[in-house]
């Protein structure tokens, strides 16, 4: 069965330094995949994509890679800041172009 | 100021009742959808529309039902069948379809809790 798998643990970094957030897949080749952000008792907000065919997405502090061999997405977030603390989602679309969401990881930026 | 909109954004419901979940956008978008979320876990789908009058089930579908009468309005009803209703309640909306690198604007959730 298709599964996206990120770090359920919290990922506790200093202001100023980069996070560097997983998503591995299986069983799938998602055309897509999407990166969301969500803050506590909110809806998600979209953040960037990226296609198959593409390595590299940036926007502004974000940097987002694909690797279709190794079936993972990282994404980066640098010279973070305490605003950037929230559970960010990961979601590439399925065999049936729906996007499948990750559970999730929660980045805490301390000052 | 374009959106979409949730309500009610906490709800109540004695066991055994039906109860509907409101969701209105005016973004002109074509797709909706409709997702749980419980702790730990990632957005499930429960329902999709990718046109009015037309919905498929999503991976959750079993005690939920829906309708798509208009472009802007895809309520969710949680029915009595619905084993375990308890949970944060997510509609999206998008341009088009996903499978078409769409993304997807949510609402602000509504948080449904079975007394």
């Amino acid at each position: 069965s298709q599964k996206i798998e990120q770090n359920s643990e919290a990922l506790n970094i200093q202001e100023g330094k980069t996070a560097t957030l997983t998503c591995n897949y299986t069983n799938y080749s998602p055309a897509y995949l999407q990166w969301y952000r969500q803050d506590p008792g909110r809806g998600p907000v979209f953040l960037l994509l990226i296609r198959e065919n593409e390595k590299e997405k940036r926007k502004e502090r974000l940097k987002v890679t694909f690797d279709t061999t190794l079936k993972q997405s990282l994404f980066h977030i640098t010279a973070s800041q305490p605003a950037d603390s929230a559970t960010y989602l990961c979601a590439p679309t399925d065999s049936w172009g729906k996007l499948q969401f990750g559970a999730g990881t929660q980045v805490v930026v301390t000052p | 100021d374009g959106g979409i909109t949730q309500s009610p954004k906490y709800l109540f419901r004695k066991e055994g009742q039906n109860v509907t979940l409101s969701c209105e956008q005016n973004l002109n978008h074509d797709a909706m959808y409709w997702y749980r979320q419980d702790p730990g876990q990632g957005l499930r789908l429960i329902y999709y529309s990718q046109i009015v009058n037309d919905f498929q089930k999503g991976d959750i579908a079993e005690g939920y039902s829906v309708s798509r009468e208009k472009k802007e309005s895809f309520p969710l009803t949680v029915t009595s069948a619905q084993k375990n209703p308890t949970a944060f309640y997510l509609c999206a909306s998008s341009i088009g379809a996903t499978h078409k690198g769409n993304e997807q604007f949510f609402g602000p959730g509504t948080r449904l809790t079975v007394l």
